[in-house]
């Protein structure tokens, strides 16, 4: 149980491209969901909390309308980049929780590459 | 500031040892303490969780230990196996605002040698 699944695993893309990728939790419903990006050999930042049916909430640094985060339903959050460029590319996994103060549950991350 | 410190960036260990790493933080209250395991290009998944009022879990093969007057976290793994090899991270879940956000140490990468 507890499966994530992201989509798509990798994206490459000219600069100035707007990419999406899509955050689903297929056998529960995910009130909260959370989007992080992740350089080579360094910890997974938090850019974001998202939570179903109100707006996410960015941490600090993160452009909110850079990074536009829509979570229409209890399974399915989606992270937008706006006009990617060369310095965006990076490892983006989202993860979703079962309750407060479980454990979350991760996609298997969406390598992106801008050219 | 708040710190979290995975003892080293790598661990080699002969199969069928014990892997013991270490989780350190400061200027911190974690409600909770999480740990994954993370291959090269996937999601982390999920391994044990423990929380501030516990001592120790276990799992298998796996051990936590939780001491929040050191404030450090062990994680062990017994006859360890070259399939244990990965990089695993310790996350910490705050107890204040916004407490189911974790933070993520850095990881220590494992390497089980036959």
């Amino acid at each position: 149980g507890a499966v994530v699944s992201q989509h798509p695993s990798r994206v490459i893309c000219k600069s100035g491209t707007s990419v999406k990728i899509e955050c689903r939790s297929l056998d529960f419903q995910a009130t909260t969901m959370f989007w992080y990006r992740q350089f080579p050999k360094k910890s997974l930042m938090l850019m974001a909390t998202s939570n179903e049916g109100s707006k996410a909430t960015y941490e600090q640094g993160v452009e909110k309308d850079k990074f536009l985060i829509n979570h229409a339903s209890l399974t399915l959050s989606t992270l937008t980049v706006t006009s990617a460029h060369p310095e965006d590319s990076s490892f983006y996994i989202c993860s979703a929780e079962t309750g407060t103060n479980q454990p979350q549950h991760f996609g298997d991350g969406t390598r992106l590459s801008i050219l | 500031s708040q710190k979290i410190e995975q003892n080293s960036e790598a661990l080699n260990i002969q199969e069928g040892k014990t892997a013991t790493l270490t989780c350190n933080y400061t200027n911190y209250s974690p409600a909770y303490l999480q740990w994954y395991r993370q291959d090269p290009g996937r999601g982390p998944v999920f391994l044990l969780l423990i929380r501030e009022n516990e001592k120790e879990k276990r799992k298998e093969r796996l051990k936590v230990t939780f001491d929040t007057t050191l404030k450090q976290s062990l994680f062990h793994i017994t006859a360890s196996q070259p399939a244990d090899s990965a990089t695993y991270l310790c996350a910490l879940g705050d107890s204040g605002a916004g407490s189911y956000q974790l933070t993520f140490g850095k990881g220590t990468k494992l390497s089980v040698i036959p």
